[in-house]
């Protein structure tokens, strides 16, 4: 079955960086279009960043662009997101998601998520 | 930026109940519209996407309906474990959700 796994989760300092990964299994990982989405604390959910199957197609929201970078190494199944210059209201929990083969629309299935929390 | 926006935010029904959720776009989606399950500690659920189809393994009680700027989930006949947090998303123009609404137990 699809499964997506994500790790590198937890307590960094403002200014910090953390480097997030997603293990995909159950799919053709290369094949799919990928994404992070966060929710923070007792909140909502926004989206952050994705990437097409090939890592030719990148987009940021705007909360993000400058300071995270995703990437994905399609010969390991595994979909990255690097942050730095991390602030408190970066902290949430981070979960990864796939969409379609060529193109992203829905997200399905998600990952349990990994907690990112900033705090000195 | 596409604004979403879900009413009520909070609502309190009793299993067995048929219960509207409620989802407007600042500007229109066309059909681009999908909609979420949440349960406490667990990760979203796809339910619905391009606004009433149902996901795989979706039960046929949760429907989905609306186009342009308003949009609406139905739940026909409340199960116990359908209490959850409920958002839409649009994709209309990148990817933004609304605030989410909260089904609890009457």
């Amino acid at each position: 079955q699809v499964q997506l796994v994500e790790s590198g989760g937890g307590l960094v300092k403002p200014g910090g960086s953390l480097r997030l990964s997603c293990a995909a299994s159950g799919f053709t990982f290369s094949d799919y279009y990928m994404t992070w989405i966060r929710q923070a604390p007792g909140k909502g959910l926004e989206w952050v960043s994705y990437i097409s199957s090939s890592g030719s197609s990148i987009y940021y929201a705007d909360s993000v662009r400058g300071r995270f970078t995703i990437s994905r190494d399609n010969a390991k199944n595994s979909l990255y997101l690097q942050m730095n210059s991390l602030r408190a209201d970066d902290t949430a929990v981070y979960y990864c998601a796939r969409g379609e083969q060529r193109i992203l629309r829905w997200f399905d299935p998600w990952g349990q998520g990994t907690l990112v929390t900033v705090s000195s | 930026e596409i604004v979403m926006t879900q009413s009520p935010a909070t609502l309190s029904v009793s299993p067995g109940e048929r219960v509207t959720l409620s989802c407007r776009a600042s500007q229109s989606v066309t059909s681009s519209l999908a909609w979420y399950q949440q349960k406490p500690g667990q990760a979203p659920r796809l339910l619905i996407y391009g606004a009433s189809t149902r996901a795989t393994g979706i039960p046929a009680r949760f429907s989905g309906s609306g186009s342009g700027t308003e949009f609406t989930l139905t739940v026909s006949s409340l199960q116990s474990e359908d209490f959850a947090v409920y958002y839409c998303q649009q994709y209309n123009y990148y990817y933004t959700f609304g605030q989410g609404t909260k089904l609890e137990i009457k």
